[in-house]
């Protein structure tokens, strides 16, 4: 069945640390998303994109930065970790159809990331 | 870009009873509404969605009904079960029609 991973589940970093949290679907979905979830806020967005090569920011892109080198993937990276950005990550993924516009998004199981 | 506002934060109901969530959204090029429902240390699942050509849609004990003009989107539960009790998200797509804004949440509890 097809699917959308995330790795690992979950990290404990230090402030000043990059960090790569990876994310795969096999759906084939030419758009994919990464989303941050704090109690209050719901679920924020931070990049995505649309297909191969493409990158876009979302509403709290600060201090993140993702690339899209093939399909199946989105890497989301901190580069230099900050205990603001300790939260729960999600990645999910959708595809557009022709005339349709936006269509059911699949989340990944989640990341906690926790920086201290 | 699209502005999604959900409310309330927190409903209780006793099972049984109805339970509905109200989102009203800004942008009115908008044509997609869904609801996910987010179990404690899961992840976000899709339980129904609208398109912008009808005005309501059900499945089961859940409905949605969408208010164009108002800009306003419920969600409807009906005879609910102590297993609804789960955040509830509304979104709707942002400026690029692809990826969804989504709203505060709430948080519904299905009292036995």
């Amino acid at each position: 069945d097809a699917e959308i991973t995330q790795s690992p589940r979950h990290k404990i970093t230090e402030t000043g640390r990059q960090v790569t949290l990876a994310c795969h679907q096999t759906w084939n979905h030419n758009n994919m998303f990464w989303y941050r979830q704090d109690l209050g806020h719901g679920l924020r967005l931070i990049h995505y994109s649309y297909g191969v090569q493409d990158t876009n920011k979302g509403e709290v892109s600060d201090g993140y930065s993702v690339s899209r080198s093939n399909t199946e993937d989105l890497p989301l990276t901190l580069e230099s970790a900050a205990s603001s950005q300790t939260s729960v990550y999600f990645c999910a993924s959708s595809e557009t159809k022709p005339g349709q516009g936006s269509t059911e998004a699949f989340f990944g199981q989640g990341t906690r990331l926790t920086v201290v | 870009g699209e502005n999604v506002e959900q409310h309330p934060s927190t409903l209780s109901v006793q099972e049984g009873d109805s339970a509905v969530i109200k989102c009203t959204y800004s942008d009115s090029a908008s044509n997609y509404f869904p609801w996910y429902k987010q179990e404690l240390g899961k992840r976000p699942q899709l339980i129904i969605d609208i398109r912008s050509n009808v005005g309501e849609k059900k499945d089961q004990r859940i409905a949605v009904t969408l208010n164009k003009t108002a800009k306003h989107f419920s969600l409807h539960i009906t005879e609910t079960q102590p297993e609804d009790s789960a955040v509830y998200f509304c979104a709707a797509p942002n400026t690029g029609r692809r990826a969804l804004t989504f709203g505060s949440g709430t948080r519904l509890q299905v009292q036995p």
